[in-house]
């Protein structure tokens, strides 16, 4: 099946400590995004990459860090410079040609106690 | 600065009412209009909209562009407890040579039995 796994689907960590997000994609995708979303707001960019060992930073990218070595795969890492990182975090893919849509992964929920 | 505003943010109806969700949108270099239904966990497309005019039909659920005046309706006819959960308007352009997404707050929107 085609599709964007992201994993583990809740982490709970302590405050400073940095944590990654694992975001795969079987769909051939070239374009990658990280998105977060707080209760009651919309999706918010964090990173994109158009293709491998290549990445943007997006509206609210301090803190965070990606790397694109694979196609498939799309790592974020919530560092402790993030100062509210208590979060869903969802990772996209789409193609880059005209008026495409972007796929969504099921989501990992951040818990920082 | 590109932005996206939906309302109203929330909306309780009762089963079997017809219900209107608007988005409006400010944004450089338009390329196209989306919506998505979220319930929980990732968002799942329902529309995409490029030209003004053109309704969208899927089922009970409709949409239709404005680019003159910019705003977009989301319609949804003899509702269902099924259809609650959060609606998001996003607007796809293109910025600084890749795809991006801007997302509106979203519509939550709760069908009463």
């Amino acid at each position: 099946d085609g599709g964007i796994t992201q994993s583990p689907k809740y982490l709970f960590r302590k405050e400073g400590q940095n944590v990654t997000l694992s975001c795969e994609q079987n769909l051939n995708h070239d374009a990658m995004y990280w998105y977060r979303q707080d209760p009651g707001q919309g999706l918010r960019l964090i990173y994109y990459s158009q293709i491998v060992n290549d990445f943007q930073k997006g509206d609210i990218a301090e803190g965070y860090s990606v790397s694109r070595e694979k196609k498939e795969s799309f790592p974020l890492t919530v560092t402790s410079a993030q100062k509210n990182p208590t979060a869903f975090y969802l990772c996209a893919s789409s193609t880059v040609l005209l008026a495409d849509t972007q796929y969504f992964g099921p989501g990992t929920r951040l818990t920082v106690l | 600065e590109d932005k996206v505003v939906q309302s109203p943010l929330s909306l309780v109806v009762h089963e079997g009412d017809t219900v209107t969700l608007n988005c409006s949108y400010e944004v450089t270099n338009f390329r196209s209009l989306l919506w998505y239904k979220q319930e929980k966990k990732a968002p799942t497309f329902l529309f995409m909209l490029t030209s003004s005019g053109i309704e969208k039909k899927s089922g009970r659920l409709s949409s239709i562009l404005d680019k003159k005046e910019l705003f977009s309706i989301l319609n949804i006819t003899a509702t269902q407890t099924g259809d609650s959960a959060v609606y998001l308007c996003a607007v796809d352009h293109y910025y600084q040579g890749a795809q991006k997404l801007v997302f509106g707050q979203g519509t939550r929107l709760t069908i009463n039995p």
